[in-house]
């Protein structure tokens, strides 16, 4: 069983199309996250949900928009697509420990194409 | 705010050699700290981690990092690598949320 798992792998689209990825974690913990990764590898916080709440929202365009049905589901739904969306977006999971974020267990990614 | 500095951001070592990735970080307290690889085209992988206690910690496939307060860094290490180690390293910062290095690229040359 995969710990941590979005879909779809891939999306190929145009630009100005609304697409979603959804992530799925079975691990038990209560806070999941969405970073974007950019074509020059760094990694980026976008949003972290703590038990469905919204607790991080980094500077991000309102297009993108997240989504916690339950502890366990984090969606991301991105309107208007544009050509600098292109950039792979992980999903991840980890527990708080000692009020600090602990260890993050990562999807293996969506690879977003915006043409 | 919190933030981590990867200095390097492509290494080639031969197989074989040791190899120490530098990573520093900026926290306000005792910081958790890990290291994470990202192999081509797959997610990030926990290679190892330090919370408190022992400040030489050992990770999986022969990794090993060390956490000095004093230089507030946190260095890979490995005494051997081999061709497989090539990827991506990332070092990161717990915190209020992980924030990450830009990341060091390993080239492995045979």
């Amino acid at each position: 069983d995969t710990a941590v798992s979005q879909t779809p792998k891939y999306l190929v689209t145009q630009m100005g199309n609304d697409k979603s990825i959804k992530c799925e974690q079975n691990l038990g913990h209560d806070t999941m996250y969405w970073y974007k990764q950019d074509s020059k590898k760094f990694l980026k916080i976008m949003f972290s949900y703590n038990n469905k709440e919204l607790i991080i929202n980094e500077t991000v365009p309102n297009r993108f928009s997240p989504k916690s049905p339950d502890k366990a589901h984090l969606n991301l739904h991105i309107n208007s697509l544009e050509l600098g969306d292109s950039a792979v977006y992980f999903c991840a999971s980890s527990q708080r420990t000692g009020g600090q974020t602990g260890e993050l267990f990562f999807g293996e990614g969506s690879r977003l194409t915006v043409l | 705010a919190q933030s981590v500095t990867q200095p390097d951001i492509h290494i080639t070592v031969s197989e074989g050699a040791s190899l120490e990735l530098r990573c520093n970080y900026s926290y306000g307290a005792t910081p958790y700290l890990f290291w994470y690889v990202q192999s081509p085209g797959q997610g990030l992988q926990l290679l190892l981690k330090y919370f408190s206690g022992d400040t030489l910690v050992q990770g999986i496939k022969g990794f090993e990092a060390e956490f000095k307060r004093s230089q507030s860094s946190f260095n890979l290490r490995k005494p051997s690598v081999h061709w497989s180690d090539a990827a991506e390293y990332f070092c990161a910062v717990g915190g209020g949320k992980s924030t990450f290095g830009d990341g060091t690229t390993l080239t492995v040359k045979p």
